[in-house]
């Protein structure tokens, strides 16, 4: 049962655009949601993270919107960049300890 | 470098072999989990441990896997009589809190595993 969801497989960006990156959760008692990066034969990056009773965080070009009504998050890359491309993982989790993982989407910054 | 180390790197077996996985946690980090990545798939949580405790098994396969965090030494994930469908990257992460505190884990490069 895949409780965090990311419907978008691959999405391509023009360099300087904004990225968009979406992801849908099942679970209504997730209360930590995060951002990972992930390049080819490395482990995951920790990018930016949001608790639940915020709405919004903000880290340089990188933005995470929490929708919790609709159980949705996107993280906003803005400008986008070459080196941005990789595969990002959004991840939830209600106890900090067992993080659930989307099934990535892979960026293209095509420059 | 201070981060999450694993190795080997690559890991090559025969069916029926075992397979010994290491991870070595971000200095000062007592919580160490376990996750599996099969192709085209995304993380899959196997497990969870303190210092000598598994605190959180849920993930892991009933069979054939067990995993320990000694006092002393690495994380160890091991699989016994490996099959075809064992054939993945496993990823170990680190955090410095466990319940009730909020901090993201920290992942190392992963053991690709492939059984032949």
């Amino acid at each position: 049962d895949q409780q965090v969801k990311q419907n978008s497989p691959s999405l391509s960006v023009q360099e300087g655009r904004i990225s968009i990156l979406n992801c849908d959760y099942t679970n209504s008692m997730f209360d930590y949601f995060l951002w990972y990066k992930k390049y080819p034969a490395e482990g995951p990056t920790f990018l930016i993270s949001i608790s639940s009773i915020k709405d919004k965080n903000e880290d340089g070009r990188f933005t995470v919107f929490l929708n919790k009504s609709a159980k949705h998050l996107s993280l906003h890359i803005v400008p986008s960049q070459p080196g941005d491309s990789a595969v990002y993982f959004c991840a939830a989790s209600n106890t900090g300890n067992q993080f659930y993982f989307g099934t990535g989407t892979s960026l293209t910054v095509i420059p | 470098n201070a981060g999450v180390m694993q190795n080997p790197r690559h890991l090559v077996r025969r069916r029926g072999q075992e397979a010994r996985l290491r991870c070595s946690p971000v200095k000062g980090h007592s919580h160490v989990y376990w996750y599996r990545q099969l192709p085209e798939e995304g993380l899959k949580f196997m497990v969870y441990l303190q210092k000598e405790n598994i605190i959180d098994e849920s993930g892991m396969p009933k069979e054939r896997f067990s995993a320990e965090f000694p006092k002393e030494g690495p994380s160890i994930l091991r699989i016994q009589q490996v099959v075809r469908g064992d054939s993945a990257a496993y990823f170990c992460a680190s955090s410095s809190t466990g319940t009730g505190v909020y901090q993201p884990q920290h992942f190392g490069d992963g053991t690709r595993l492939s059984i032949l």
